[in-house]
């Protein structure tokens, strides 16, 4: 089973400012098969990036994916006060398809 | 617009099954798959497993091989997870989510979830 480790498990900063999630695997996923979510309080996530890289339709393009191998990480540009929420990453390249424990970015 | 509407909490004692329905509306049910994610208190998610849509074919975490079973009724469009030989390790909230396609192995939409608790 892959298991996805995130860094940091918190990050505070201010709108404006550009955020970086990491989520580093414990072997290599294949085809880069990385996705990555966005988690609000009593909503259901939010797909925001699949294939490392692709974004999703409608999804703004301050938000980037890259990576390969085991290592993906998440680019938010500037962030907009509605970006502050929970991250969190998804290989499907093996199943078990699993999850990373999630990214909270919280207003500094 | 698309929901996927789960069944309720469920208390259940350990030994014993729960089966919770996901129904679907808003989008062609047969069109796209459907995967089944819980999260225990304190912990990541974990996927379960998943049905496709286009052959009926399930496919589970190796975790969940022997006590997981999923299926659809597609006259009702509404999958079931039923979970057997329950502990208070399966103590979670059980989430539907649908597939972005066929098979992507991505999720687009998610349902409320559902709290199974098990306890003695």
């Amino acid at each position: 089973e892959i298991v996805l480790t995130q860094s940091p498990g918190t990050l505070s900063l201010s709108p404006g400012e550009r955020a970086t999630v990491s989520c580093r695997a414990s072997q290599s996923v294949s085809y880069r098969y990385l996705a990555w979510y966005q988690k609000k309080p009593g909503q259901a996530p939010r797909i925001l990036i699949y294939g490392a890289s692709a974004r999703v339709t409608g999804i703004p393009d301050r938000f980037s994916g890259s990576g390969s191998g085991a290592d993906f990480t998440l680019t938010i540009s500037r962030l907009e006060p509605e970006d502050f929420a929970v991250y969190f990453c998804q290989q499907y390249g093996s199943s078990p398809y699993t999850f990373g424990q999630g990214t909270k970015l919280e207003i500094k | 617009q698309v929901q996927l509407v789960q069944s309720g909490a469920e208390v259940k004692k350990p030994g014993a099954s729960v089966k919770i329905s996901c129904k679907a509306s808003g989008y062609t049910f047969i069109q796209y798959s459907m995967h089944w994610v819980r999260q225990a208190p304190g912990q990541r998610l974990e996927w379960m497993g998943w049905i496709n849509a286009g052959n009926g074919y399930t496919k589970y975490s190796q975790k969940f091989q022997d006590r997981v079973t999923i299926y659809r009724d597609t006259s009702a469009s509404t999958d079931y997870m039923e979970l057997t030989s329950l502990t208070s390790e399966d103590t979670a909230v059980y989430y539907c989510a649908r597939d972005r396609l066929q098979d992507t192995l991505t999720f687009d939409y998610w349902g409320q979830g559902s709290l199974v608790t098990v306890s003695s």
